[in-house]
């Protein structure tokens, strides 16, 4: 089973308004990652929070992590239509791999 | 200037073919990785190499072999090739320890008729 589930599996949104995507995971882990997935291309690294963290931002990307529910959230403010795109986090459980969850589907309508 | 390129990009082949992966990073990265991703979406850690040593094998089914010629190449073999062999495959690569960023390749989407 997968390590980390994203919820909503898809979101669809307005131009300007702020997307929330959660993620949850089952097992302790030393850093949470967030990545993006454009239709037909390879995942891109948006940000890392690490397990001893609460929040992170950059740029107009926001990361919130609470260890003791296993979960994160990560929130787009402003959003574009160029936002259009998967998510997915990703958590490292102790020696393995990065473990990815199914994502969010993200649609900003213009 | 890519830094994870992986060839080819489409393969579209028959059951019972074999079919190899290539894969290469410019990064200087010690580990690399084979990802499959299914129609669902669901990206599964397939094979993990440190330094050419195999550290991850993630119960694929022994008609998949990678080979690591040297730290900046990992191919994936694939021996006779059956219909849910389809997927898109992702080659990756980490610089130090595996929970840091990785960096991914553009993807292989592999169809098996």
């Amino acid at each position: 089973s997968q390590q980390g589930e994203e919820d909503p599996q898809a979101l669809s949104i307005q131009e300007g308004e702020n997307a929330t995507m959660n993620c949850s995971y089952k097992t302790s882990i030393n850093n949470l990652q967030w990545y993006r997935q454009n239709s037909g291309r390879g995942l891109v690294h948006l940000i890392l929070i690490r397990s001893n963290e609460r929040e992170k931002h950059s740029g107009r990307l926001r990361v919130t992590l609470d260890t003791s529910k296993k979960s994160s959230s990560l929130l787009i403010t402003a959003s574009r239509a160029a936002d259009t795109a998967s998510y997915f986090c990703a958590t490292f459980p102790g020696r393995r791999a990065l473990t990815f969850g199914s994502g969010t589907r993200l649609q900003v309508q213009p | 200037d890519t830094a994870v390129s992986q060839t080819p990009k489409y393969l579209v082949t028959q059951m019972g073919n074999d079919k190899s992966i290539k894969c290469e990073q410019n990064l200087g990265h010690d580990t690399m990785y084979w990802y499959k991703q299914d129609s669902k979406k669901f990206l599964k850690i397939m094979f993990s190499y440190n330094n050419k040593e195999l550290i991850i094998n993630e119960t694929v089914p022994n008609r998949f072999s990678p080979k690591s010629p040297d730290k900046a190449h990992l191919n994936l073999h694939i021996n006779s090739l059956e219909l849910g062999d389809s997927a898109v495959y992702f080659c990756a690569s980490t610089p130090g320890d595996p929970g840091n960023t990785i960096y991914f390749g553009e993807g292989s989407w592999l169809t098996v008729v």
